[in-house]
């Protein structure tokens, strides 16, 4: 029983550099959730999902895009690295309200 | 806009001691609160969920409760021990699908 998978667990990047960031999840859960958090502060949510084929922007979604193609896969691209989007990204799941699960995260260096 | 404040930010206690952690927010329009645990370097564990209908859930050790009309939270841990010591998050699912975190207590339990 994996739960929410995230990967890479660590990455450095150079300023204008892109990546994606990986997240699956295998509880058949519906929503899927996107945050990052930075150093003595609470978690902000860049974007999340209410089901394949249905993206929305949270509270910080510039600089990120998402696609979700099938209810297990979820991931974050970064297009052009800045430095300010050095944060550590935690992928969750939830069916609906409930049921929230969070991934181990993915820390992330953008030099 | 939601706001979720979490005081202390830091609390050090002796092991075998009673604690309260608090959460505080500003909008009563809810559907659940959830209480975690992050340990660091690690991603959120769940401890207790409260939909907003209910006043209060307990989980062994762990009591949470939810007053809406006050806009506050609490969670008692009793009898704390050193594997207690982790950042506990008090976060929000309420309209919007998005859940809204505070920044955290972080709890040290000294042996």
């Amino acid at each position: 029983n994996a739960g929410v998978t995230q990967t890479p667990k660590f990455r450095i990047l150079k300023i204008g550099q892109s990546m994606t960031l990986q997240c699956a999840q295998d509880m058949n859960h519906n929503y899927m959730y996107w945050y990052r958090q930075d150093p003595g502060m609470g978690l902000k949510l860049i974007y999340y999902s209410v089901g394949a084929g249905i993206t929305d922007k949270g509270e910080v979604p510039n600089g990120y895009n998402v696609s979700r193609s099938t209810t297990e896969y979820f991931p974050l691209r970064l297009e052009l690295a800045a430095p300010s989007q050095t944060s550590v990204y935690f992928c969750a799941s939830s069916y609906g309200q409930t049921g929230y699960t969070f991934g181990s995260g993915t820390r992330l260096t953008v030099v | 806009k939601q706001e979720v404040t979490q005081i202390p930010a830091a609390l050090s206690v002796p092991e075998g001691e009673n604690l309260v952690l608090n959460c505080s927010f500003t909008d009563s329009a809810i559907y659940n609160l959830q209480w975690f645990r992050q340990d660091p370097g690690k991603g959120l564990t769940s401890l207790l969920l409260i939909q907003s209908s209910q006043r209060e859930q307990t989980s062994g050790r762990l009591n949470a409760s939810l007053d809406k009309s006050s806009g506050r939270s609490t969670l008692y841990i009793a009898a704390s021990q050193p594997g207690d010591s982790a950042t506990y998050l008090c976060a929000l699912y309420a309209t919007g699908n998005q859940f809204y975190f505070g920044t955290g207590t972080s709890l040290t339990v000294i042996p």
